[in-house]
């Protein structure tokens, strides 16, 4: 249980164009879901907490404009990069946790986004 | 300051030996959870093992346990028997709210 998808895995884009990622929990329900983004060789860094049926709360730093997210179902969130530049290319990854384990974090595959 | 901090950047073991990956914490609160997570190549984060702050036994799985040391805020990790599929970075975490705060992680290296 408790398996979170991304969806694509890997995409390629050129510069200027937007990029969207789907993260969907395929046992549960999750009505918080993360988005990190991971450097190489770095640690994972919280970008904003989505919320299903509501705005998500993006952390410092974190340009709400450039980086849409949409929570429209308790399955399903979506991170659109937009405008994307080659300083966005990065590996991004969300996670969920299901009700019974609200604690944990169950993480995603993950999407390596690759701007020209 | 919600810090958590890995001093072992790399690590490296040989087959079937145990390896201990370290991790210290900073924390206002008394109730919280602590994880440990393995990104191998793959880079899939695996949850390998929890433990809650308000239980004074030390959680274990299988190979894997912990050394929770509360009061000093520490939490190591002890893999026994290391194997060869146990290579990949290993992250610290704690939760805060339901954020999570990852430590910058240990490379593991498991030798043949």
């Amino acid at each position: 249980g408790a398996v979170v998808s991304q969806h694509p895995s890997r995409v390629i884009c050129k510069s200027g164009t937007s990029v969207k990622i789907e993260c969907r929990s395929l046992d549960f329900q999750a009505t918080t879901m993360f988005w990190y983004r991971q450097f190489p060789k770095q640690s994972l860094m919280l970008m904003a907490t989505s919320n299903e049926g509501s705005k998500a709360t993006y952390e410092q730093g974190v340009e709400k404009d450039k980086f849409l997210i949409n929570h429209a179902s308790l399955t399903l969130s979506t991170l659109t990069v937009t405008s994307a530049h080659p300083e966005d290319s990065s590996f991004y990854i969300c996670s969920a946790s299901p009700p019974t384990w609200q604690e944990t974090q169950y993480f995603g595959p993950g999407t390596r986004l690759l701007v020209l | 300051a919600q810090t958590v901090t890995q001093s072992q950047p790399e690590m490296s073991v040989q087959e079937a030996e145990t390896v201990t990956l370290s991790c210290t914490y900073d924390t206002s609160e008394n109730n919280y959870y602590l994880f440990w997570y393995k990104q191998p190549p793959s880079r899939q984060m695996i949850l390998v093992i929890r433990q809650e702050a308000y239980k004074q036994q030390n959680a274990t799985e299988n190979r894997f346990s912990v050394n929770f040391q509360k009061a000093a805020k520490s939490f190591s990790l002890k893999i026994s028997d290391s194997q060869l599929g146990d290579t990949a970075m290993y992250f610290c975490a704690r939760n805060n709210f339901n954020k999570f705060y990852f430590g910058s992680g240990t490379k593991l290296n498991v030798k043949p």
